[in-house]
């Protein structure tokens, strides 16, 4: 079935180095993606979205990429922190407003000190 | 500050006791949904709500009722709650449409006995 999935469970890298973290989509309707934060005990905290028009947006030390002929997307964290240690997960619009957003089960990223 | 805030945070109850769980959001968005987390299986839609008096079941609705009287509220109900019912519950909303970016609340981390 189609789904929103995720290329590695964890991820653990040292303070500074870039974290790159991957997400692999299989409805080529889709058009609108979202990353999302997820520190231990809160909620989940957007992050950066993107839409199916573009192939790269900025934020504040993230960068997600879109690939859309292999249908792959990843979010890039410069100079990771420690408070960057989170879980990560992607969400998928499959294609218009009513449709629901579909969450990946996400990546575990541990910054080490 | 915009936000959503869910009420209690904590709850440990019995089989069996209706139980509510609130959700507000102060952010005069139309779409609110609940979603419940367990471990392996991400994020979960119980039920959600396009606006005031619409409401309509996500993926995972049994032992689950909702209502949505006004917009800015929208309450997760147990009615007669069971141990496969805990979880970690948490409230969202989005301006317009279940496809668009949404807004989580902290979480509620409910264990039914």
């Amino acid at each position: 079935g189609e789904s929103v999935g995720l290329h590695l469970p964890t991820l653990s890298v040292q303070e500074g180095d870039n974290s790159i973290i991957n997400c692999a989509y299989s409805n080529s309707a889709s058009d609108y993606f979202i990353w999302y934060k997820q520190e231990s005990g809160k909620g989940p905290q957007f992050i950066i979205d993107i839409r199916s028009n573009m192939d790269k947006r900025q934020g504040q030390r993230v960068t997600v990429l879109l690939n859309k002929t292999v249908k792959h997307l990843s979010l890039q964290i410069a100079a990771t922190q420690p408070g960057d240690s989170a879980v990560y997960f992607c969400a998928e619009n499959r294609g218009g407003s009513n449709y629901k957003l579909t969450f990946g089960k996400g990546t575990l990223l541990t910054v080490n000190p | 500050e915009a936000q959503v805030t869910q009420n209690p945070r904590y709850l440990i109850t019995v089989t069996g006791k209706k139980l509510t769980v609130t959700c507000s959001q102060n952010m005069n968005h139309e779409y609110m949904s609940w979603y419940r987390q367990d471990p392996g299986l991400g994020l979960r839609q119980i039920y959600y709500s396009m606006n005031v008096e619409v409401t309509d079941k996500g993926d995972v609705p049994e032992g689950y009722k909702v209502s949505r009287k006004e917009k800015r509220n929208f309450p997760l109900i147990l009615e007669s709650p069971s141990p496969n019912q805990t979880s970690l519950y948490f409230c969202a909303s989005s301006f317009y449409s279940q496809g668009d970016t949404q807004y989580f609340g902290p979480g509620t981390r409910l264990t039914v006995l």
